[in-house]
């Protein structure tokens, strides 16, 4: 089982930036994807953002796309997601998480919360 | 695709069984479902993939069963840990998660 450890979580103003962090070990990182995922308070899971296990191949979801990119560092075993042109509903608790078998996410984080407000 | 999850909220008592629907909006494949449980303050945790796969640790009261466009996930007999909300998720072209289903205490 893989730990992952998020971080860079905190509070932007709207059109802001932020970098997350995403700190695996105990696995292959380099031979699976890997998601961020994320949640606002009392609400549900929702998917963001994924890359392949070479970083050539990235998915967004369309709520963020263009205005977030996912990348990997596969020697150092950490996973990013550069976060610009925030707005107040991006506001939520991110997860990374390891694509697992069959596009399901064996392993998750603890989550890093990012708030967006003036 | 669409995943809609029924009911909202499911209250019962330990000991009695829970069956959880997940309804996508067109047939999708059985081999891309998976359920979540999710505690308050906890990640999500894996419990079934494939439709019916138990991932690793997973006990053999959580069953996964569907295919086309429903899917359930059952809970033979709820345990006080199994209160929780759980949520389906499917891959297609990407990935879609349901709205969850919260199991409460009756």
């Amino acid at each position: 089982e893989g730990l992952l450890v998020e971080s860079g979580g905190g509070s932007v103003q709207p059109g802001g930036s932020l970098r997350l962090s995403c700190a695996a070990s105990g696995f292959s990182f380099s031979f699976t994807w890997m998601h961020w995922v994320r949640q606002g308070t009392g609400k549900g899971l929702v998917w963001v953002s994924g890359v392949s296990a070479d970083g050539t191949t990235a998915r967004y979801a369309d709520s963020v796309k263009g205005r977030f990119t996912i990348s990997r560092d596969n020697a150092q075993n950490t996973l990013y997601l550069q976060m610009n042109s925030l707005r107040g509903e991006d506001t939520a608790v991110y997860f990374c998480a390891r694509g697992g078998r069959l596009g399901s996410f064996d392993d998750w984080g603890q989550g890093t919360l990012v708030t967006v407000a003036t | 695709i669409v995943l809609t999850q029924s009911p909202g909220t499911l209250s019962l008592s330990p000991g009695e069984r829970a069956t959880l629907s997940c309804r996508a909006s067109q047939g999708v494949s059985s081999t891309y479902l998976a359920w979540y449980q999710q505690k308050p303050g906890q990640a999500p945790r894996l419990l079934i993939y494939g439709a019916s796969g138990r991932a690793t640790g997973i006990p053999d009261r959580f069953t996964g069963s569907g295919s086309g466009a429903d899917f359930t996930l059952t809970i033979s007999r709820l345990e006080p840990e199994d209160f929780a909300v759980y949520y389906c998720q499917h891959y297609g072209s990407l990935w879609t998660f349901g709205q969850g289903t919260k199991v409460e205490i009756k």
